[in-house]
């Protein structure tokens, strides 16, 4: 089955850029979406279509596209933005998410 | 204001069943596809099952093909899973999520979410 490929973890400091990334062969045919998750509450969309912005979801999260990897970017990460953050795209079967990156900030 | 509520979790032993229901409000549920998702503790999220606005289109995922069945029932703005043949692996918090649109054959995102009933299969 597919699959999508993010790091474990990333490490930032506050104030600093956080680029999280998203690996699969299906990516430059279907959109990736990225979901954030705190501790004890359900997912939040951040970004969808690779790289659009919802409503209510800070400037400071962008996302971007290229080739097989797509990439979520967050500038200026501040403390509340420490959390677990998904990438969810889908194959012919149904949906797929990655297996998730912890973001800390330090 | 959209609310998914899920209900039916509980504890069950290995190769029992067990049956959940989400009840949505807020929306015009019948304009959209449903899903499940699940998250084992301390694990990522895994995308268990969908189904289109009118039942026309249902997918699984592997891990659980042949045993959970997804249904709904549009008159009482209802989702369900009918899980069986439960194992230790399908110990979970299950979320209930609605699609942005109405099939499940296009790669859309989840824009809404419940707050999850937790599944724990255990002898």
């Amino acid at each position: 089955s597919y699959e999508l490929t993010q790091p474990p973890s990333v490490s930032v400091s506050p104030g600093q850029t956080a680029r999280i990334t998203c690996s699969g062969d299906a990516l430059p045919k279907q959109y990736a979406y990225w979901y954030q998750q705190k501790p004890g509450q359900a997912p939040v969309l951040v970004i969808y279509k690779d790289s659009e912005r919802p409503s209510g979801i800070p400037e400071r999260f962008s996302g971007s596209s290229s080739g097989t990897t797509v990439t979520l970017t967050i500038s200026g990460v501040q403390a509340e933005d420490e959390a677990d953050y998904y990438c969810q795209s889908a194959d012919s079967s149904g949906r797929v998410f990655g297996g998730g990156t912890k973001l800390t900030v330090l | 204001e959209v609310q998914l509520v899920e209900s039916g979790g509980g504890l069950v032993q290995p190769g029992r069943s067990l049956r959940l229901s989400c009840a949505a409000s807020g929306f015009t549920f019948d304009d959209y596809a449903m899903h499940w998702v699940r998250q084992a503790p301390g694990k990522g999220l895994e995308w268990v099952s969908g189904i289109s606005w009118n039942s026309g289109s249902i997918g699984y995922a592997d891990s659980v093909k042949g045993r959970f069945t997804i249904s709904r029932d549009n008159a009482k703005n209802s989702l369900y899973l009918q899980m069986n043949s439960l194992r230790a692996e399908d110990t979970a918090l299950y979320y209930c999520a609605k699609d942005w649109g109405e099939s499940i054959a296009v790669a859309n995102y989840f824009d809404y979410w419940g707050q999850g009933t937790l599944v724990t299969v255990s002898s």
